[in-house]
């Protein structure tokens, strides 16, 4: 069964360092994945989005992600945090003919001054 | 281009009410829709999803229920809330194409059942 587990649900860094949010998936076939943003009491917002097309994805907000087939993984990385940036990612999948994405449990990113 | 709207944005109803959350999509035809739920610190919990008109699909058995009368409107239900029915619902939608599947959401509802 596809699942898709997010290392960590609570990330703190520093303002200006760099922000790392682990994504691995489990998959028979390779997915099509997702990271998404929501920022408090929002609805959720697309960051990037890899359909094995190139392995780095770069997304909004100066965030990119890189499929590693070897490692089963989709690690979300921006090299400077800003206070902006603080909110709850999700990481997501779909597989061929599915109707559904299957996401992950959330990771809360908070930035400190 | 493609919006998502859902109402209301906040809604608190006593414990054995009804509910009727309503989620109408434009600039789209023939969308998949779903419906989610966030409880407090928790992650994203898919409830109902369908890919047509009457066409639904439930994930979790539960005293929710969803209906699509019309193609781009999909909507929650519930003849008596739980406590546990308290949460942040969210709708989506995706292009039929799992190709293009990304999901797009609305704004989401805040319920508070007491």
């Amino acid at each position: 069964a596809q699942s898709v587990t997010q290392l960590g649900s609570h990330v703190s860094v520093s303002e200006g360092a760099l922000v790392l949010l682990r994504c691995n998936y489990s998959s028979s076939v390779p997915p099509y994945l997702f990271w998404y943003v929501q920022y408090p009491n929002q609805g959720l917002q697309l960051l990037l989005k890899y359909t094995s097309a190139a392995t780095l994805v770069k997304g909004i907000n100066g965030f990119e992600a890189e499929f590693k087939k070897s490692e089963t993984s989709f690690h979300l990385t921006k090299p400077s945090a800003h206070m902006s940036d603080a909110a709850e990612y999700f990481c997501a999948a779909i597989i061929q003919g599915a109707q559904k994405l299957v996401f992950g449990q959330g990771t809360r990113l908070t930035i400190n001054p | 281009s493609q919006t998502i709207h859902q109402w209301p944005a906040t809604l608190v109803q006593p414990v054995g009410s009804p509910l009727s959350l309503e989620c109408t999509v434009e600039g789209t035809s023939n969308p998949n829709l779903y419906w989610y739920r966030q409880a407090a610190g928790r992650g994203l919990q898919l409830l109902f999803y369908s890919v047509g008109i009457g066409q639904i699909s439930s994930e979790v058995p539960q005293n929710l229920s969803a209906s699509r009368p019309q193609d781009r409107q999909f909507i929650l239900s519930s003849k008596k809330l739980l406590l546990s029915d308290s949460g942040f619902y969210l709708c989506a939608w995706s292009a039929r194409d799992w190709r293009y599947n990304e999901q797009f959401f609305g704004p989401g509802t805040r319920l508070t059942v007491l």
